[in-house]
């Protein structure tokens, strides 16, 4: 079967670094993306990744390492407005997006 | 101002009644896609299309249905052969099915039914 993991919650510092991690098992592979989703609201696309490597953008980047079906989101400088969850999606062989549950990001001051 | 919309926020309706959530985009995207979300689980994909008149089954189509008349709408309706309806429901475009397009979200719609 498809599975997408990454932990349920995280807590971290505002001004601080998180790591959220996301391993992944599909039927093929295309592309790899992370949204984020703020409570009740839509998820908004913050990075896509198809080639192994790091991807930056502003205080957050994405890495993916298709070899170990492993991908990572980096947020820096945290903000308490990055209290959010985020979502890991994979692309399988078909071109559907498969979504992993979320992981619920909580900052403190 | 491009977008997709969905209406309404929030909807509530008796167990055994049909419901229809809209869905509008004017981004003159070619795919749409349907997705239910529940506590804890990820987005699941109901129903997609991408082409007008064109439209498959995602993973949990049982009791639900879809039309795909124009290109801009892709109104999705919960029936009453649907066991467990209570959900927020999303409604996404992208401009194809198949490349490394990003799928854009319309706001959700909450649908409660008792």
């Amino acid at each position: 079967g498809q599975n997408i993991d990454q932990p349920t919650e995280m807590t971290a510092t505002e001004g601080a670094i998180v790591q959220i991690n996301c391993t992944y098992q599909t039927s093929g592979f295309n592309g790899l993306f992370w949204y984020q989703q703020h409570a009740g609201e839509a998820p908004t696309f913050l990075s896509y990744n198809v080639l192994d490597g790091l991807e930056e953008k502003g205080r957050f980047s994405s890495f993916l390492s298709r070899s170990k079906g492993y991908s990572y989101l980096l947020l820096k400088e945290l903000q308490m407005k990055d209290s959010a969850s985020y979502l890991c999606a994979v692309r399988d062989s078909n071109y559907q997006l498969i979504w992993g549950a979320g992981t619920k990001l909580i900052i403190k001051p | 101002d491009g977008g997709i919309t969905q209406s309404p926020k929030y909807l509530f309706r008796k167990e055994g009644q049909n419901v229809t959530l809209s869905c509008e985009q004017n981004l003159n995207h070619d795919a749409m896609y349907w997705y239910r979300q529940d506590p804890g689980q990820g987005l699941r994909l109901i129903y997609y299309s991408q082409i007008v008149n064109d439209f498959q089954k995602g993973d949990i189509a049982e009791g639900y249905s879809v039309s795909r008349e124009k290109k801009e709408s892709f109104p999705l309706t919960v029936t009453s052969a649907q066991k467990n309806p209570t959900a927020f429901y999303l409604c996404a475009s992208s401009m194809s099915p198949d490349s490394s397009y990003e799928q854009y979200f319309g706001p959700g719609t909450r649908l409660t039914v008792t």
